[in-house]
């Protein structure tokens, strides 16, 4: 049983067009995040949610709309897409907002043309 | 915000050699650090962490040490094998409320 699922896995479109992340976790945590790895691996933090609160949520482009309707999924929508937003996609979860270690799904690659 | 520097960038050691990756952090109230370490095509997995109490900590061929005074904590890698080869990021976090802030990564290549 994988811990952190994400869907899907692969996912190409045109400028402008809106897409959606799915990310579900089976690990009974709290809190869960959306992180972002450019081409040069670097991991930003996006947002995270704690117990469908958000509490983090960084300087992302308000195209981005996070969405967590119970504390075991947590969506990424993303209108009007553009090119500077192809990236790994990467939700995580961590058993409390205070505990440390984070569990990652295998990401979602977005790529943008 | 917190600001985690990591040193180097790559690293490309013989089998059975040691690696070091250095990271710095500009936050004092930060508190954990951990390190990942990201296989290709895989998200990243918690590999080793230590806390702000603590100045060093091993777990097999992998230990970590941190010196609080200088805001800086280290991985050390011994007797490194070809399944090492990863990238490895270190982060840093303050309490509930802040997001675990990871360095650039360092890309580990262990050659036979």
């Amino acid at each position: 049983d994988t811990a952190v699922s994400q869907t899907p896995k692969y996912l190409v479109t045109q400028m402008g067009n809106d897409k959606s992340i799915k990310c579900e976790q089976n690990l009974g945590h709290d809190t869960m995040y959306w992180y972002k790895q450019d081409s040069k691996k670097f991991l930003k933090i996006m947002f995270s949610y704690n117990n469908k609160e958000l509490i983090i949520n960084e300087t992302v482009p308000n195209r981005f709309s996070p969405k967590s309707p119970d504390k075991a999924h947590l969506n990424l929508h993303i209108n009007s897409l553009e090119l500077g937003d192809s990236a790994v996609y990467f939700c995580a979860s961590s058993h409390t907002a205070s505990t440390g270690e984070l569990f990652f799904g295998e990401g979602s690659r977005l790529t943008v043309l | 915000g917190e600001n985690v520097e990591q040193h180097p960038s790559t690293l490309s050691v013989q089998e059975g050699d040691s690696a070091v990756i250095k990271c710095t952090y500009s936050d004092s109230a930060s508190n954990y650090f951990p390190w990942y370490k990201q296989e290709l095509g895989k998200g990243p997995q918690l590999i080793i962490d230590i806390r702000s109490n603590v100045g060093e900590k091993k777990d097999q061929r992998i230990a970590v040490t941190l010196n609080k005074t200088a805001k800086h904590f280290s991985l050390h890698i011994t007797e490194t094998q070809p399944e090492d080869s990863a990238v490895y990021f270190c982060a840093a976090k303050r309490n509930s409320g802040y997001a675990l802030n990871f360095g650039k990564g360092t890309s580990l290549l262990v050659t036979p």
